[in-house]
């Protein structure tokens, strides 16, 4: 069965700090990846994805990811963040090599950016 | 932009009650899912759901539980005894096509079972 690392629970940062979020995930076959954020009292929102390409993905907010499918991982990244960026960020995987569509989520790890 | 809506956004049952959750996924989509989270722990699947049939499910997923498509708008999940355990943050979510397709979430019914 699929499984999804997030080593990081809770990150603290001052604003303009750097970002990197980890995620790995077990299954070896194909993959659509997705890290997706829930800012304090909101739904889960999609930050970005990949299915196939290029393995640096950017999504919005400028948020990036990168795929590196040696490590089975795929890493979140932003290179300055903001008080507006503190939220829970999970990342999840569907498993199409395997028939499988539903998303695999890690934990979660909340970012709290201090201004 | 279109959304996922859910209701109730807050529901307290006693223990053995049936429970229905309600949600209207994004209108020309034909995948539907739920998902939970108890709190403190990982977002479960729960099962997903495209035309009129359950197309997966999880080992939670079992006979206390049961999905429905009644109208061409809403997607029901009902818990027909509920448990102390069943206590958790229900999500439904959508999408246009299963495969490669990004699923949108709505925001969550919390079910509180006493």
């Amino acid at each position: 069965a699929q499984s999804v690392s997030q080593h990081n629970h809770h990150v603290i940062l001052s604003e303009a700090a750097s970002l990197e979020l980890g995620c790995n995930y077990s299954y070896g076959g194909t993959v659509n990846l997705f890290w997706y954020v829930q800012y304090p009292g909101q739904h889960l929102q999609l930050l970005l994805k990949y299915f196939s390409g290029d393995p640096l993905v950017k999504g919005i907010k400028g948020f990036e990811a990168e795929f590196i499918k040696s490590k089975f991982s795929f890493n979140l990244r932003k290179p300055s963040v903001q008080w507006s960026d503190t939220a829970e960020y999970f990342c999840a995987v569907t498993s199409p090599g395997a028939g499988s569509y539903q998303l695999t989520f890690g934990k979660g790890t909340k970012l709290s950016v201090i201004p | 932009e279109p959304e996922v809506t859910q209701t109730p956004s807050h529901q307290v049952t006693q223990m053995g009650q049936e429970v229905i959750l309600r949600c209207v996924p994004i209108s020309n989509h034909l995948y539907f899912y739920w998902y939970r989270q108890i709190l403190g722990q990982k977002v479960e699947f729960l099962v997903s759901f495209y035309n009129n049939e359950i197309s997966e499910k999880s080992e939670i997923f079992d006979d206390q539980f049961s999905v429905e498509r009644p109208d061409g708008s809403n997607f029901t999940l009902k818990i027909r005894s509920t448990k102390l355990e069943d206590s958790a943050m229900y999500f439904c979510a959508s999408s246009a096509r299963r495969a490669g397709e990004t699923q949108y979430f709505g925001p969550g019914t919390r079910l509180l079972v006493l």
